[in-house]
């Protein structure tokens, strides 16, 4: 247990619904970064936190996405009018100081989209 | 931004050493070395970091050469509970977070 939690663990929705993931960091880190993992493959950057202010975007990033960190505490993930291809593990990391490659990773949420 | 190359997978017997090698010609100066291990249905863990030379910790050794264009990742006396991917990231401490790239990793199997 890495101290970062997700929520909830597995999602099942039908295609064109709306979904939100929750993480919550380890309490003193001021960095959260989202991932995406698909089978076989390595997490993708999505999005990165520096406290409250969201500083970076993947390019894959659709418009149907959104994420936020209210407070700089816990994030959201929200993905509205989801896909087939938005199935995968959405991971959640979060690290301390600057942009480091010495994060820490919450267990995913594993959304299936039906 | 600096490509690295890793084998995709290695199988090893329970108790021997494991190493794990990556390629990453193109490496510049201010890069590190990072390694991730994943077990299935969870998140990455970090492993491992190093700039140079050698480092070594409770769980692993990462191997450095002095051109800095490949690393080794070295996990003595195996056991089953490390089959698990292995990643290698390089990348500079206080860069942009969308250059974080995992690549698709090197799968170890270790049996008995």
């Amino acid at each position: 247990d890495t101290g970062v939690s997700q929520d909830p663990r597995h999602k099942i929705t039908k295609r064109g619904q709306n979904v939100t993931f929750r993480c919550d960091p380890i309490s003193e880190h001021n960095r959260l970064y989202w991932y995406r993992q698909t089978l076989g493959q390595g997490p993708e950057f999505l999005t990165y936190f520096q406290n409250e202010a969201q500083l970076e975007k993947s390019r894959l990033l659709s418009d149907r996405f959104s994420a936020e960190r209210p407070k700089g505490s816990f994030s959201t993930l929200e993905i509205q009018r989801t896909e087939q291809g938005d199935s995968a593990m959405y991971l959640c990391a979060s690290s301390l100081g600057g942009v480091t490659y010495e994060q820490y990773f919450g267990p995913g949420t594993r959304l299936t989209v039906t | 931004l600096a490509k690295t190359t890793q084998p995709i997978s290695m199988d090893s017997y329970e108790g021997q050493e494991v190493n794990i090698t990556c390629s990453h010609n193109n490496i510049a100066t201010n890069d590190y070395i990072t390694w991730y291990q994943q077990f299935p249905s969870q998140g990455p863990r970090f492993i491992i970091q190093g700039y140079k030379t050698k480092v070594t910790n409770e769980v692993a050794s990462l191997f450095i050469p002095a051109d800095r264009k490949s690393s080794t990742l070295s996990l003595p006396r195996v056991s089953l509970s490390d089959t698990a991917v292995y990643y290698c990231l390089v990348g500079a401490q206080g860069g942009t977070a969308s250059k974080l790239t995992f690549g698709t990793g090197t799968r170890l199997q270790v049996t008995l």
